[in-house]
């Protein structure tokens, strides 16, 4: 699976959007790129994953270039809750979840 | 509430020893994934189960095994424990071999002393 490459933290305002970038630069055609994230030290949780269309759920945006060699996931209103260590992974969907230190998002009121 | 279960929530023991951590996981959900999250290695993926077959296994120690039941409940056993096993060991389902989503338990805390 390719590498990915994340800011270590970064901090938002409370009510702002948070934009989270990734790099994946050697991702494959048959890779998806996916975002998880962890509040404190519970089990992780699936925020939302695309193969190269942009996506939107109820909990966050994700942006794919037209390259897919980076991503941004998008929180477009930020709440003191959504403070975490957000994943981003790039996988093929036979190959299992191999997550990496991904960026801690501080939420500030 | 992920629907996945893992008990106990958490472990005390000594080095040496030898304990068992237990997950059920969503009802339905035919794989059970396994990770180990420490603070120098971060959340790493040790093994996965499909309806009860072994899948594919990552950074598993061979002192660690893990087996899937009929009743599709997993289980992950350590053994001849080491101070640098204590971690958080979460168990994670999905219904297929192959999902792109995976649904976290609560975690058990190990401590080795």
């Amino acid at each position: 699976d390719a590498k990915t490459t994340q800011p270590p933290s970064m901090d938002c305002a409370e009510g702002r959007a948070a934009n989270l970038p990734c790099n994946h630069s050697t991702i494959s055609g048959n890779e998806y790129v996916y975002w998880y994230r962890q509040i404190h030290s519970q089990g992780p949780q699936y925020i939302i994953h695309g193969l190269k269309n942009n996506e939107t759920n109820e909990m966050a945006s994700l942006i794919i270039t037209e390259d897919r060699k980076s991503s941004t996931l998008i929180l477009p209103h930020a709440t003191l809750r959504d403070t975490a260590v957000y994943y981003c992974i790039v996988r093929a969907i036979n190959n299992d979840m191999r997550f990496g230190a991904g960026t801690r998002l501080t939420v500030k009121p | 509430d992920s629907g996945v279960t893992q008990t106990p929530k958490h472990l005390i023991t000594a080095t040496g020893q030898r304990v068992t951590l237990r997950c059920s996981p969503r009802s339905g959900d035919l794989s059970v994934y396994w990770y180990q999250q420490s603070l120098d290695q971060g959340l790493q993926f040790l093994i996965h189960y499909y309806n009860g077959e072994e899948r594919a296994k990552g950074n598993i120690l061979e002192r660690f095994s893990a087996q899937q039941f009929p009743d599709l409940h997993s289980e992950l056993n350590l053994s001849s424990l080491e101070l640098g096993d204590s971690a958080l060991y979460f168990c994670a389902s999905s219904v297929a071999r192959t999902s792109n989503e995976q649904f976290f338990g609560p975690g058990t805390r190990l401590t080795v002393l």
